[in-house]
């Protein structure tokens, strides 16, 4: 089975820019989760989604969206980018049939590095 | 939700030692997971322990649970210089997002 894949592997933005992030989830998985990791606040939580829903949410402005498809692929969005936006951005992909995500297994893409100048 | 410390936040070790690394959180779990991360690369999970089960092994990994202390460890033994990287827990109940803590950095020394 392939695993999580994100696109793209890196990407430069500038200030006041948007981006979008992709990530396509192991088959038959219906739960993805994003991250945003920075060597001063470690990773953290973004959101989650679940059949085209978002199930849970981080403690990250509204600048910050994402959204899932019928496939279980996800987008994430950043509009207004800020320079403390650059970061590793990870999702992780489960199969979500637990109720809760975090009773299953996560894995994990290789995470879109994103830089903000 | 909550959030697993991982404790130390560094070690450092000689190949071939073993390594230890805690976890402590502050409510009730249903099951408390390990992953590891690899120097800028996505994490990697390695262990899910549920709240019933006191010790788990997997090949060099033996993590142990002890609900009353509300703590878990990771050991690896027979440590070699790829086991070097970050090491998170994430302690969890049912419906609650996954909070990681600030992670174990690991350095195997040759």
């Amino acid at each position: 089975k392939a695993g999580v894949t994100q696109t793209p592997r890196y990407l430069i933005k500038t200030r006041g820019q948007q981006v979008t992030l992709s990530c396509s989830p192991i088959s038959g998985h219906r739960s993805v989760s994003w991250y945003q990791q920075t060597p001063g606040q470690g990773l953290q939580f973004l959101f989650e989604y679940f059949s085209e829903t978002q199930r849970n949410k981080g403690n990250f402005p509204g600048r910050f969206s994402g959204r899932q498809f019928s496939n279980s692929r996800s987008e994430m969005n950043v509009s207004t980018l800020e320079l403390g936006d650059s970061a590793l951005y990870l999702c992780a992909s489960s199969l979500g049939t637990s109720g809760g995500v975090v009773t299953d297994t996560q894995y994990f893409g290789p995470g879109t590095r994103l830089t903000v100048l | 939700s909550q959030q697993g410390e991982e404790d130390p936040q560094a070690l450092s070790i000689q190949e071939g030692e073993n390594a230890t690394m805690n976890c402590s959180y502050k409510t009730s779990i249903n099951n408390l997971q390990w992953y590891r991360q690899n120097s800028g690369r996505g994490l990697v999970h390695l262990i899910l322990i549920r709240s019933n089960e006191r010790e788990k092994h997997s090949g060099r990994l033996r993590v142990t649970l002890d609900t009353s202390k509300k703590s878990s460890s990771l050991l690896i033994t027979a440590s070699r210089a790829a086991d070097t990287a970050s090491y998170f827990c994430a302690p969890a109940n049912r419906d609650d997002k996954i909070i990681f803590g600030k992670g174990t950095r690991l350095h195997i020394l040759p």
